[in-house]
């Protein structure tokens, strides 16, 4: 059964430096990895999304890298802003595609101090 | 944002009563997801859908129906609420694309509580 680990759980950092969320998986066999955030009390907000071929994938001051035979992601936040505070979500899909769902971590909860 | 609208947002239910939550999306994607998210679990799968009238189970799936008679929605009804279902709900869906990508774009979220 997949496992999906995100370390560390919490994380408090002064505005303006640049951050690293991991997030790690059991299974390698997986069909893609997506990044979310969620703001307290809403809905999840798609991020990036690495398919299970490529490396990395970026969206403005965000990286996000994939080590597939380690069972590993990275998601880069450069210049972070209070605005950035959030809980991030790691979740991969198994890599029969299609219809299979995501197996999620459980966050990092993630406060930007100004 | 991905049309997605779930509802009711909210809604308190006694136990023993049945329960039906809405997902409808504008995309016409053809897979949808149903999770429930819990302190310290996380998010999980409850079941979800290929296809109008095709559905299968997930990782949570008991005491949880579903059906999907068109495109555009896909019912999650609990046939009997306990208080173990108190939760908040999260419709998903996603759809295959031209390159493959399956991105998975979710619901506002329906919080529901068993008293």
């Amino acid at each position: 059964k997949q496992e999906v680990t995100q370390i560390p759980a919490a994380l408090s950092v002064p505005e303006g430096e640049n951050l690293v969320l991991n997030c790690s998986f059991t299974d390698s066999a997986i069909y893609n990895l997506q990044w979310f955030r969620q703001d307290p009390g809403k809905g999840l907000t798609s991020l990036l999304l690495i398919q299970s071929s490529q490396r990395e994938q970026t969206s403005g001051r965000l990286n996000a890298s994939l080590d597939k035979s380690s069972g590993r992601s990275t998601l880069y936040i450069a210049a972070s802003q209070p605005g950035d505070s959030a809980t991030y979500l790691c979740a991969v899909k198994e890599s029969g595609g299609g219809a299979d769902g995501l197996t999620f971590g459980k966050g990092t909860h993630l406060i930007i101090q100004p | 944002d991905a049309g997605i609208t779930q509802s009711p947002r909210h809604k308190v239910t006694e136990t023993g009563t049945p329960v039906t939550l809405r997902c409808h999306q504008t995309e016409n994607h053809r897979y949808m997801y149903w999770y429930r998210q819990d302190p310290g679990h996380g998010l999980r799968l409850i079941h979800y859908s290929y296809g109008v009238k095709d559905t299968d189970k997930g990782e949570v799936s008991d005491g949880y129906s579903v059906s999907r008679s068109k495109t555009e929605d896909f019912l999650l009804t609990l046939e009997s609420a306990t208080s173990s279902q108190t939760s908040v709900y999260f419709c998903a869906i996603s759809e295959s694309g031209g390159q493959g990508r399956h991105e998975a774009f979710f619901g506002q979220g329906t919080r529901l509580t068993v008293v």
